[in-house]
């Protein structure tokens, strides 16, 4: 299964714009590039993904390279609400036997 | 939309005894259902991968015999922890996808103690 690496922890302030690196540089053609996250004492909870293009959706925006050896999650306007784990996931297209593997993520906290 | 569901969302039991955890996609047909344990401080670690109708994948180190998995429909799977221990104490996490999406949605996690 191909890797990915982030940063083990990240602060920033409220309202304020965050970015989330993720590396994943042996990452093949077809993989999809998801983010999750995961707040204190819950199930992770789905935030984005994509393929090659940028995707934007209400909860924050994905940008990937053009290489796709990296990419990065986006939170426009950090809240207190925001601080959780976040994983960086590669995903293979659907088949029966798709799973994923989760990393160790980036840890975000948020001061007030 | 896709909203996946635990039950319960913590027991205690005894040591010896068995406890089931549901999980029930909501609003969605779940073709795969997956569960994961995770200990504090760790991330998820996967334990198996359920199939509608088929038996379970489990990952390597994973006791097929002490962790029962059914997924007899496309809305409900079940994870069973036979003759639970001490060392089984965490939180089981289930997620569901539905066919042809990559995307998975997660339960909000059983935490299981035993005594």
């Amino acid at each position: 299964d191909a890797k990915t690496t982030q940063p083990n922890s990240m602060e920033s302030n409220e309202e304020e714009p965050v970015h989330l690196p993720c590396n994943h540089s042996t990452i093949s053609g077809t993989d999809y590039i998801h983010w999750y996250r995961q707040l204190p004492s819950q199930g992770p909870e789905y935030v984005i993904h994509g393929l090659t293009s940028n995707v934007n959706n209400r909860m924050a925006s994905l940008a990937i390279a053009e290489d796709r050896k990296s990419s990065t999650l986006i939170l426009h306007r950090a809240t207190l609400r925001d601080a959780a784990v976040y994983y960086c996931i590669l995903v293979a297209p659907y088949s029966s036997a798709s799973k994923i593997i989760f990393g160790s993520g980036t840890r975000l906290s948020i001061r007030p | 939309g896709a909203v996946v569901s635990q039950h319960p969302s913590w027991v205690i039991c005894k040591s010896g005894t068995s406890v089931k955890i549901e999980c029930r996609s909501l609003d969605f047909q779940a073709t795969t259902m997956f569960w994961y344990r995770q200990f504090p401080k760790q991330s998820l670690m996967l334990m198996a991968t359920s199939n509608e109708g088929s038996k379970a994948t489990y990952e390597q180190g994973v006791e097929k015999d002490k962790f029962l998995i059914n997924h007899a429909s496309l809305t409900l799977s079940t994870l069973t922890v036979t003759s639970a221990h001490p060392e089984d104490s965490s939180f089981y996490i289930c997620s569901a996808q539905n066919r042809g999406r990559e995307t998975q949605y997660f339960g909000p996690g059983t935490r299981l103690l035993v005594l």
